[in-house]
């Protein structure tokens, strides 16, 4: 099935860890996003990427990075630095960003929590 | 900057009853406008969008949507709710012009009593 999966759907992380979530594609989409979803403040992006190799960053870059090395995939780091991070994180993509009307999907999530 | 206001936090309405999520937006040029609905534990699944032309939208599982230009809103509507419309309602606007990203609202969370 074509689509956007996430992995792992449930991460733990101990202080101090860096941890990486998975996104990964099928769909042939140019542009991959990650937001993070906290209970009452919507989604905020973290990053995004509009083709191999080159990413931008979002409203909340801090202590989170990326890697855009194949069409198919959006790997994202949430680093030590990021003193918050427990949360939902969501994987999204698109074609073509200039488009703009085209529609953004979204994987399944994953949740990740500190202990 | 655009943006979307989503400004109830809850909608409860009798199932069989007309339903409305309420969104109002703020931009600078032409609207892009979206919804997305998200069940427990889920990701986000898209309902419908508002690009040019009609200002009725017509999207998935019988929803759809008003765009009203003078009143800046683009209220989510379904005739009849069922319980299992019960979930997290979000709206959403494209940031820049010729970049895809999505600037959301804070989402509704709707329940549908039976």
């Amino acid at each position: 099935d074509g689509g956007i999966t996430q992995s792992p759907k449930y991460l733990f992380r101990k202080e101090g860890q860096n941890v990486t979530l998975s996104c990964e594609q099928n769909l042939n989409h140019d542009a991959m996003y990650w937001y993070r979803q906290d209970p009452g403040q919507g989604l905020r992006l973290i990053y995004y990427s509009q083709i191999v190799n080159d990413f931008q960053k979002g409203d909340i870059a801090e202590g989170y990075s990326v890697s855009r090395e194949k069409k198919e995939s959006f790997p994202l780091t949430v680093t030590s630095a990021q003193k918050n991070p427990t949360a939902f994180y969501l994987c999204a993509s698109t074609f073509t960003p200039t488009g703009v009307g085209n529609t953004i999907y979204f994987g399944e999530g994953s949740w990740l929590t500190v202990v | 900057a655009q943006s979307v206001a989503q400004p109830e936090d809850q909608v409860n309405v009798a199932e069989g009853n007309p339903l409305t999520v309420k969104c109002t937006y703020s931009v600078s040029g032409n609207p892009y406008l979206f919804w997305y609905v998200q069940y427990p534990n889920r990701g986000l699944q898209f309902l419908l969008k508002y690009i040019t032309g009609d200002n009725l939208v017509k999207g998935s599982y019988g929803f759809e949507a008003e765009f009203n230009k003078s009143q800046t809103s683009f209220h989510l509507k379904k005739p009849s709710a069922l319980v299992s419309d019960s979930a997290l309602y979000f709206c959403a606007v494209r940031v820049f012009y010729g970049n895809n990203r999505l600037a959301f609202g804070k989402g509704n969370q709707v329940v549908v009593i039976p």
